[in-house]
């Protein structure tokens, strides 16, 4: 399968600060990109869809001033969490896909963001 | 109503069992059916993806889609300790952007 990695794997910051987390299709162009937030024990929780060169989507409940998304070309997207806080402590998970709507997802590995 | 059903489990079968993983929905507009493995503190990985009804196999692995009844099965042979993990069922309509429906995920533990 496509191969989907993200960067950083873990981090830990302070609240208040802000955190960048890449996304990058490693073997196809991904024409959409999604994040989503996961708590333990949890399901996926889509936060927004994202389209090479366009704004993107928001979930309904998610504050795009705070998580801001770039899909800049098509093999990176990034999910920026501005002034961030210990509530925004969770696992973030990025996929993307070739670009046929309804077809596959890849995932990525995710990244444990730790807001002290 | 959830748009997509998946009984949680936890699931514990013994080495060697034929594992049987199921979810239901409600929208009749759903025509791409997929399922992945997530281990712990890891990305979900794509197990099988299948367009419309029918069935699918891949090595140990067999999905079954029955759109008549809304529901769809995935199927683990000879399951091994190494299968240990969640497993989600996802689903998504041609008219929605490509966005996921999952269900709650199962937690399967194969037991040696």
């Amino acid at each position: 399968g496509a191969v989907v990695s993200q960067h950083p794997s873990w981090v830990i910051c302070k609240s208040g600060t802000s955190v960048k987390i890449e996304c990058r299709s490693l073997d196809f162009q991904a024409t959409t990109m999604f994040w989503y937030r996961q708590f333990p024990k949890q399901s996926l929780m889509l936060m927004a869809t994202s389209n090479e060169g366009s704004k993107a989507t928001y979930e309904q409940g998610v504050e795009k001033d705070k998580f801001l998304i770039n899909h800049a070309s098509l093999t990176l997207s990034t999910l920026t969490v501005t002034s961030a806080h210990p509530e925004d402590s969770s696992f973030y998970i990025c996929s993307a896909s070739g670009g046929q709507l309804g077809g596959e997802q890849y995932f990525g590995p995710g990244t444990r963001l730790t807001v002290t | 109503q959830k748009e997509v059903e998946q009984d949680p489990g936890p699931l514990s079968v013994p080495e060697g069992a034929i594992v049987s993983l199921n979810c239901t929905y409600s929208n009749s507009a759903f025509q791409y059916f997929m399922w992945y493995r997530q281990y712990s503190r890891k990305g979900p990985e794509l197990l099988m993806y299948t367009y419309s009804s029918g069935n699918k196999e891949d090595g140990r692995f067999t999905a079954q889609v029955d759109k008549s009844s809304k529901y769809i099965s995935l199927f683990i042979r000879d399951s091994q300790p190494s299968d240990s993990a969640t497993y989600l069922c996802a689903m998504s309509a041609y008219n929605q952007g490509g966005k996921l429906i999952f269900g709650q995920g199962t937690e399967l533990s194969v037991k040696p």
